[in-house]
Formats: C-alpha cells, sequence, structure tokens
C-alpha cells in the first residue's frame, strides 16, 4: 500500500464548477498536509498547507484535512481555465527531517 | 529576485555516460532535495542535505551521486549505474527546522537518453 494515494484524473470541468481533489494517506503519524499546483513542465508551488484537522481557506480554494479518516480535500470555487494543472498533495512531519511524501498527483482541465 | 535555478531545462545523456545536474539557491535555505518525477508516480525523494558537507539517501538513491559542498549549490550526479535515467528532475530548499511550508521547488530539468 503506498503511503499516500491519490486518484491521477484527468478530471475534466466547465469553468465555473467546483473541483474536489483528494488524498488519503496511511500513517497517522503525519502532521503536515500541502497541495502543490504544479503547471506543465514546470517544477510545484506551494498553494496550501496545513497542520492540524479542519478547514483552511485561501481565496477561492480551501484545504480540508481530517485525520481520523486520514483523507485530505483540496476545493476549487468558480474554477478558471488558469487553473488547468497537476495537483499534487503531500503529507510530511512524521520522521527527524523535513521529508514529505507525495501523491501521484490529480490532472485537471477547466474549460471554457 | 531569490529562488532556484535549476540547469539545463533539458539534459541528453548516451549510454554508459555520467551527467550533472545544476541546483543552486540564493534563498540562504540550510536544507535542499533532490526528486525525481515520473508520470503517474509523483515526487520521489534521491537525495537530500540539511546542512553543508552533509547529505542522506532518500528513497531511491542508486544509480545516483550528490555533494554539498557550499550552502547555495546542490548538484546531483546521474551515473552510468542508473539504467533508467529519462525522468523530470526537481530540486528543493527549506529553510528547514518546522519551516515545511517554506519549501521551494525550481523549475525541473529533464533528462533524456539517447
Amino acid at each position: 500500500q503506498k503511503e499516500v494515494e491519490q486518484d491521477p484524473g484527468p478530471l475534466s470541468v466547465p469553468e465555473g464548477a467546483i473541483v474536489s481533489l483528494n488524498c488519503t494517506y496511511s500513517n497517522s503519524a503525519f502532521q503536515y498536509f500541502m497541495w502543490y499546483r504544479q503547471y506543465s513542465r514546470k517544477g510545484p508551488e506551494l498553494l496550501m498547507y496545513t497542520y492540524s484537522s479542519g478547514n483552511k481557506e485561501d481565496g477561492r480554494f480551501t484545504a480540508q484535512v481530517d485525520k481520523s479518516s486520514k483523507y485530505i480535500s483540496l476545493f476549487i470555487r468558480d474554477s478558471q481555465p488558469s487553473d488547468s494543472a497537476t495537483y499534487l498533495c503531500a503529507v510530511g512531519g512524521s520522521g527527524g527531517y523535513n521529508k514529505l511524501i507525495f501523491g501521484a498527483g490529480t490532472r485537471l482541465a477547466v474549460h471554457p | 529576485d531569490g529562488g532556484i535555478t535549476q540547469s539545463p531545462k533539458y539534459l541528453f545523456r548516451k549510454e554508459g555516460q555520467n551527467v550533472t545536474l545544476s541546483c543552486e539557491q540564493n534563498l540562504n535555505h540550510d536544507a535542499m532535495y533532490w526528486y525525481r518525477q515520473d508520470p503517474g508516480q509523483g515526487l520521489r525523494l534521491i537525495y537530500y542535505s540539511q546542512i553543508v558537507n552533509d547529505f542522506q539517501k532518500g528513497d531511491i538513491a542508486e544509480g545516483y551521486s550528490v555533494s554539498r559542498e557550499k550552502k547555495e549549490s546542490f548538484p546531483l550526479t546521474v551515473t552510468s549505474a542508473q539504467k533508467n535515467p529519462t525522468a523530470f528532475y526537481l530540486c528543493a530548499s527549506t529553510s528547514g527546522g518546522l519551516g515545511l511550508e517554506t519549501q521551494y521547488f525550481g523549475p525541473g530539468t529533464r533528462l533524456l537518453v539517447l
């Protein structure tokens, strides 16, 4: 079993739709939860991070963590074509250094 | 502008050849990392370094080597022992400690085998 599972998609939605991206993880020791956005042929950029269960909102983006279910989500409201990218979840904080475990990434396409 | 630079953007390797990927950061970060990205597999950690003159193997270190002689530089060598080197290589850095939120990635180097 992989430490982090993420549906690779692709996910295709119309502009304005609400998008839900999800990951599950296996180790309850993980303490940090992140979402990265990666445009084609570019390096990932940090989008959201949280340290605890609950919701964190930033503009059109909401990150949700449920530690009891080992489930993390990213919601995108009013999706735009510029949101078309691969979204990577990452978990960390279980070791003695800043190691992150990444999901495989979900490819999202938002069409006008 | 502060950030991480990687060069070259594309690199071609012949059979039996060693190649070196460059990673430089001017963020004054202590920790640096190398990841490999393959389609459908996410990012896998090759090597990491928490401080100058020290580095540790990650999950897939075989066929790779690194050095950390300067704080700002963390080059990765893909040796001839790496039989499947074609991938997108990403360098990252973080300020260390509990600063996971400050991890930055470079633009990546795509390595192709001729």
